[in-house]
This record gives C-alpha cells, structure tokens and sequence, in this order.
C-alpha cells in the first residue's frame, strides 16, 4: 500500500534552515510529480512545493519562492524540502503528498505531517 | 492566482440530516483537456487530510455512498446525504485547473448539533 512518511520536522529559531525528508513506499516513487502542502496551527491548507516526475521542474508558492527548494532522490524514494531563512509564519504542519501521473489523479495521498516550530 | 471561495465556514448538523457545501472559484475551472479539476478533501480531528471527491463528482474507492460531488463551471457543491458521527471535521474543496499555485478554500467546519 502506499506510504508517505515525513520528518526532520522539529523548533528551530528564526533565520534558521531545515530539511524535511519524504520516505515513499508502494508505488512506483519515480513516476509521480510529488507535493508539499502545509497547515499552520488551526489554519487550513496551503500548498508549498510541487516537483516533476524527473525533478526537471519546479513550483513554489509566492511565499516561500527564494527560500525553500524541493528536490527528490528517485533511487532511494525519498523528497525533500530545504527550507532556508524560516520565519514565523513558516509554523506548521507540512505535509508531503502524491501527485500526478498519466492515468491517475493526484492528492490522494497523504503522508501524516510533520510540524515545524519557528520560534525564538 | 485562482480563489476558492466555501460556504458556509460552520456548518452544525442533526445526525441524520442532509449538509450541503458550497465551493466558488474565480475562475472557470474547466481545463483545456476538457476535463474539471476540482477536488474534495475531509480532514478529521487530528488526521490528514483525505482526499474524498477528485474532478468535481467522482468518489474515491472507501468513500461512503452518501457524499457526492457536483457542479460546473465556476459553482460546486459537497453534499452529505445523512450526516453520521464520523463525518465530522473540516472540509475543503480544491483547485487544481490552473497551477501554479494549486489553491484551497478556507475550508468549512462541520459539527453535530
């Protein structure tokens, strides 16, 4: 079955950097453009970071654009996010999901999350 | 960059009665594929989110019967046709015609009464 499983989520100050890591299981990790989308304490859901297939391609929000860099490493199933210069309002839930291959719909998977806290 | 627009953002519920949601965006989502790429998704206390309703009406596989997904254009709508305990939770439709940036509603609060 498929798995996404995040980490690296932890407190860390203002300025700061941080990498998040996705592990992908149950599916063919390297066919699939994959997402991150966060969610901020009690706020709703806000996508961060798309990638190709390849990682020939990348998406970023306007807010995080400069500052974050999503990258993938097909031969060991495994996306990440490095986030750079976090802010306060980068507080949250970031979720990595699946997202589009010929033939089949993305956001239909969801890892659990995992919380970053930016805070001095 | 498109805005998606819910209604109601609190919806109280009798257990057993129908709940309706609606979901606008500022734009047509209708995509030059001819296909419409409005999601659904149900987040439960706690949980992550799950997607419910992909390309405006169709279920995903272990989604009950009583949720549905319709509309066109720039309108949407998720309904339940008898609301249970278990479907209490946030709500949020989801936009994914016109990317970057793929953008939600604020989502809409559904509780028993």
């Amino acid at each position: 079955q498929v798995q996404l499983v995040e980490s690296g989520g932890g407190v860390v100050q203002p300025g700061t950097s941080l990498r998040l890591s996705c592990a992908a299981s149950g599916f063919t990790f390297k066919d699939y453009g994959m997402h991150w989308i966060r969610q901020a304490p009690g706020k709703g859901l806000e996508w961060v970071a798309f990638i190709w297939f390849d990682g020939s391609n990348k998406d970023y929000a306007d807010s995080v654009k400069g500052r974050f860099t999503i990258s993938r490493d097909n031969s060991n199933n495994t996306l990440y996010l490095q986030m750079n210069n976090l802010r306060a309002e980068d507080t949250a839930v970031y979720y990595c999901v699946r997202g589009y291959r010929t033939g089949s719909d993305p956001f239909e998977f969801w890892g659990q999350g995992t919380l970053v806290t930016v805070s001095s | 960059d498109v805005v998606m627009t819910q209604s109601p953002l609190s919806l109280p519920v009798t257990l057993g009665q129908p709940a309706s949601i609606s979901c606008r965006s500022s734009q047509s989502l209708v995509h030059s594929d001819g296909n419409t790429y409005l999601n659904w998704f149900q987040q439960r206390p706690g949980q992550s989110p799950r997607r419910l309703i992909y390309k405006v009406s169709n279920r995903d596989s272990g989604v009950p019967d009583r949720f549905s997904g319709s509309g066109s254009g720039t309108d949407f709508t998720l309904k339940i046709s008898r609301v249970e305990a278990e479907d209490v939770g946030i709500y949020y439709c989801m936009q994914g015609t016109h990317w970057p940036p793929w953008t939600f509603g604020q989502g809409t609060k559904v509780e028993i009464k």
